[in-house]
């Protein structure tokens, strides 16, 4: 079985640009969750998405937003890019909101 | 204080040793416990969960769960050098789904 899968792997913008990360959870996962993650530190939870809705979200800014289709994948969207947000975005999948939950590769972006 | 909480690190065990891996955790209501290793430059991989008190074995690694001293450990027997990455440890809260996760501690496995 293919695991979670993200794309783009690298990425590299501008400041006050907008980009968009994609994610596919593992086939018959129904939630996916994003994290951030700065170098020597652990993830941060930047929202949860089970069925299609908003299970949570984190202490991100509203420059953060994502949404789930109905195929239980995920897009993360970053508006007005600061070089604060160059970091590890991963992607987790699991079978419904409270269990294990199995990170993609991360998409690895960087704002110049 | 840190709602998890790990020593950074490095731990440094020669190549056979048991090495032990603490987390504390503030949220008395937290009902899910994850390990997860993370190698330099990956993404985190998770090796083991508990959600009861007491240990819970698979293969070399142990986990270990204190609910009452809000306290998990992860014991890895018979150390390799691959085993040498960062172990995180998250918890996921009694009121939410999210996982919150420590800083990581780093482990080196030395021949």
């Amino acid at each position: 079985d293919a695991g979670v899968t993200q794309s783009p792997t690298h990425l590299i913008k501008t400041r006050g640009q907008q980009v968009t990360l994609r994610c596919s959870p593992i086939s018959g996962h129904k939630s996916v969750s994003w994290y951030q993650q700065v170098l020597g530190q652990g993830p941060q939870f930047i929202f949860q998405y089970y069925e299609k809705e908003e299970r949570g979200r984190g202490n991100f800014p509203d420059r953060f937003s994502a949404r789930q289709f109905p195929n239980y994948s995920s897009e993360l969207n970053v508006n007005a890019l600061l070089l604060g947000d160059s970091a590890l975005y991963l992607c987790a999948s699991s079978t419904d909101l409270n269990t294990e939950a199995f990170f993609g590769q991360g998409t690895r972006l960087t704002v110049v | 204080q840190k709602e998890v909480e790990q020593n950074s690190g490095p731990l440094s065990v020669p190549e056979g040793a048991i090495a032990s891996l603490n987390c504390t955790y503030s949220d008395r209501g937290s009902q899910s416990f994850f390990w997860y290793r993370q190698y330099s430059g990956k993404s985190p991989e998770l090796i083991m969960f508990i959600y009861s008190n007491g240990d819970k074995e698979d293969g070399r690694f142990t986990a270990q769960l204190n609910k009452a001293s809000q306290y998990v450990s992860l014991l890895i027997r018979d150390s390799q050098p691959s085993d040498s990455a960062t172990y995180l440890c998250a918890v996921r809260p009694g009121t939410a789904s999210k996982l919150t996760f420590g800083t990581g501690t780093r482990l080196q496995v030395t021949l």
